[in-house]
């Protein structure tokens, strides 16, 4: 068990709906990273918050949002989902930034159908 | 562009054997590079890390090694068990130092 936490486990839902996916960190970890994994492209960055505020984004859509709470937990938003959405999502989180140990959850599997 | 690699999709081998996997990582300027386990339907589990002004670093049964002339990774598990049976991810940071770049994993089987 890593310590860090994702729900839901699974998601299905129809093309152009919204979902939510959240994360709660490590005790005493600041940042969170989600991560984007399909069978094609394998695991992909999307965003790191550090301490509440966005410090960087990678291969994010412009349909996906996210955000940090005060008590650290973060949401992952995915809105007018494609097919093309379905993956398994992970939320990782390390005490500072992206050169330090990276703590993955159990992850969400999302099925858009 | 950033991208990490491993040579070789798969990896067979026998329980009680040394396992080694490798990965091939482009960005000279990486100062950090992990190792990663994740057995089906689980996350990625940390396995080992290392920092590039180190060559080698040692685990419970494992071993990272790092070669910057050749930018090469691996993973070396020694005595390899069925529970060994996972894909392995290499990741390294990417230019900004903000996220990591993973490789595409190599599955390894462990026979009994």
């Amino acid at each position: 068990d890593s310590g860090v936490t994702q729900t839901p486990k699974h998601l299905i839902t129809a093309t152009g709906q919204r979902v939510t996916l959240r994360c709660s960190p490590r005790s005493g970890d600041l940042s969170v990273y989600w991560y984007q994994q399909s069978l094609d492209q394998g695991l992909q960055f999307l965003i790191q918050y550090y301490n509440g505020e966005e410090r960087a984004k990678g291969n994010i859509l412009e349909r996906f949002s996210a955000q940090q709470f005060p008590d650290l937990h973060s949401e992952l938003n995915l809105s007018s989902l494609e097919l093309g959405d379905s993956a398994l999502y992970f939320c990782a989180s390390s005490v500072r930034g992206a050169k330090e140990t990276q703590y993955f959850g159990p992850g969400t599997r999302l099925l858009v159908l | 562009g950033e991208s990490v690699g491993l040579h070789l999709p798969t990896l067979s081998v026998q329980e009680g054997d040394n396992s080694i996997i490798n990965c091939a990582y482009s960005n000279s300027a990486s100062d950090y590079f992990i190792w990663y386990k994740q057995e089906s339907g689980k996350g990625p589990q940390f396995i080992i890390d290392i920092r590039s002004n180190m060559d080698k670093r040692q685990g419970q049964r494992v071993t990272v090694l790092l070669n910057k002339t050749v930018k090469h990774l691996s993973l070396q598990i020694a005595a390899t068990q069925p529970g060994d049976s996972a894909v392995y991810f290499c990741a390294e940071n990417n230019q900004a130092g903000t996220a990591l770049i993973f490789g595409k994993g190599t599955t390894l089987s462990v026979s009994s």
